[in-house]
């Protein structure tokens, strides 16, 4: 079946740095790539999307690139701050249809 | 602002119950998701629901039932708990229409006994 791969599993940064999560997905139909922030205990928040009609979109301090052809996708966070530790899941839709598949997320420490 | 609630945000239930789960979305979408969430597993689809008595098997949908007689409303149904659904289950809604994005509820963390 389709699946999507998300790496690393864990991520510590010191604030200030930089953070990357990277997804790969086996859909060649794979239209529609979001990135869902997740704090404890609260609810997955949309935080950024992008289309396969586009390679890159940037808003403030993220940004997700897309690859198309090596079917991966990246999430780049800038300048980290505490309030950005979090688990973070990409996602990716399947069969042309409205539904998505889920990486297995990634938890994001920044430490001050 | 998108509202997704979910009707309980903590649930213990016994082995061999039926148990309710219900959603309510309030942006007439036409789009309902039910996903089970395990740590390490991420999030895994169990029904999908495009139209109002319209339901597609996800992933997972051993065990599991749905219900969606109004638009804003889609109900997860566990036919006969058992101990291998406890978990935290999210229900989510989106636009149909040149795939739109997910929104979340809360979550119920669903404890089998």
């Amino acid at each position: 079946g389709e699946n999507v791969e998300q790496h690393p599993s864990t991520l510590s940064v010191q604030e200030g740095d930089s953070a990357v999560i990277k997804c790969t997905y086996s859909d060649s139909a794979s239209n529609y790539f979001p990135w869902y922030k997740q704090e404890l205990g609260k609810r997955p928040q949309l935080i950024i999307d992008i289309r396969s009609n586009v390679g890159e979109k940037k808003d403030q301090r993220i940004a997700v690139t897309l690859n198309k052809t090596a079917k991966h996708f990246s999430l780049h966070i800038t300048e980290t701050q505490p309030e950005d530790s979090a688990v973070y899941f990409c996602a990716a839709s399947i069969d042309n249809t409205d539904k998505l598949i889920f990486g297995t997320g990634t938890r994001l420490q920044v430490f001050p | 602002d998108v509202k997704v609630t979910q009707s309980s945000r903590y649930l213990v239930k016994r082995t061999g119950e039926k148990v309710f789960l219900e959603c309510v979305q309030d942006m007439d979408h036409e789009n309902m998701f039910w996903y089970r969430q395990d740590p390490g597993l991420g999030l895994r689809l169990i029904y999908f629901s495009y139209d109002v008595k319209m339901k597609e098997k996800g992933d997972i949908p051993e065990g599991y039932s749905v219900s969606r007689e109004k638009k804003e409303r889609f109900s997860l149904i566990l036919e006969s708990a058992s101990t291998n659904q406890t978990s935290m289950y999210l229900c989510a809604s989106s636009l149909t229409g040149d795939i739109q994005p997910q929104h979340f509820g809360d979550g119920t963390r669903l404890s089998i006994l």
